[in-house]
């Protein structure tokens, strides 16, 4: 059972414009979620967190916000440029340290110049 | 500081051969995490460690064995390689900060074919 899941496999959107990527959780012992970004034949790599005590992070062009109601979060990117395109994983832990992430399959984003 | 390394980048095995993929880490971190990614399942763990000569296992452990003799170095093993096991395997550490607010840091990736 899939406890972190990002339901579009692929996303486009024009340069300039908006891009939005969602993910929704299972697990009500989640309370830490982050973003990781990974380009073709590399690592993936850290973008942007929030604890479940906030319900919004920002940073530059990055916003993650967060409806722990509704289980379910966001990532925002304002203005999308070329070089945003990548695949994009949502990752959730939680209930102890030693829990290791768990990891959404994954949204490609295209971004259209 | 090199972060996370892996060795080798690619490796090609015939069905029942074995083979050792090493992770380097230069970060002092206590956990470290192997992963493989297919199309379509994202990133999913296999083995992990959180400390020196620990071993854990994860989603998806048949088929792979793993030690960690020494706190940088994360070895992850095939014993008998099978097709199923094509894949491309991420290695990755973190602080191990006792908290769910650890971040991982992944290596470049190691492409793995078995024929």
């Amino acid at each position: 059972d899939q406890q972190v899941k990002q339901n579009s496999p692929s996303l486009s959107v024009q340069e300039g414009r908006i891009s939005i990527l969602n993910c929704d959780y299972t697990n009500s012992m989640f309370d830490y979620f982050l973003w990781y970004k990974k380009y073709p034949a590399e690592g993936p790599t850290f973008l942007i967190s929030i604890s479940s005590i906030k319900d919004k992070n920002e940073d530059g062009r990055f916003t993650v916000f967060l409806n722990k109601s509704a289980k379910h979060l966001s990532l925002h990117i304002v203005p999308s440029q070329p070089g945003d395109s990548a695949v994009y994983f949502c990752a959730a832990s939680g209930g102890s340290g030693n829990t290791p992430l768990v990891f959404g399959k994954g949204t490609r984003l295209s971004v259209i110049a | 500081n090199a972060g996370v390394t892996q060795t080798p980048k690619f490796r090609v095995l015939k069905t029942g051969q074995s083979m050792t993929l090493l992770c380097a880490q230069d970060m002092n971190h206590e956990y470290m995490y192997w992963y493989r990614q297919d199309p379509g399942m994202g990133l999913r763990l296999i083995h992990y460690s959180v400390g020196e000569g620990t071993t854990a296992k994860g989603e998806v452990p048949d088929g792979y064995n793993v030690s960690r003799l020494k706190k940088q170095n994360f070895l992850l093993g095939l014993e008998s390689a099978a097709p199923s096991q094509t894949s491309v395997y991420f290695c990755a550490s973190s602080k191990g900060s006792g908290t769910s607010t650890d971040t991982q840091y992944f290596g470049p990736g190691t492409r793995l074919t078995v024929l």
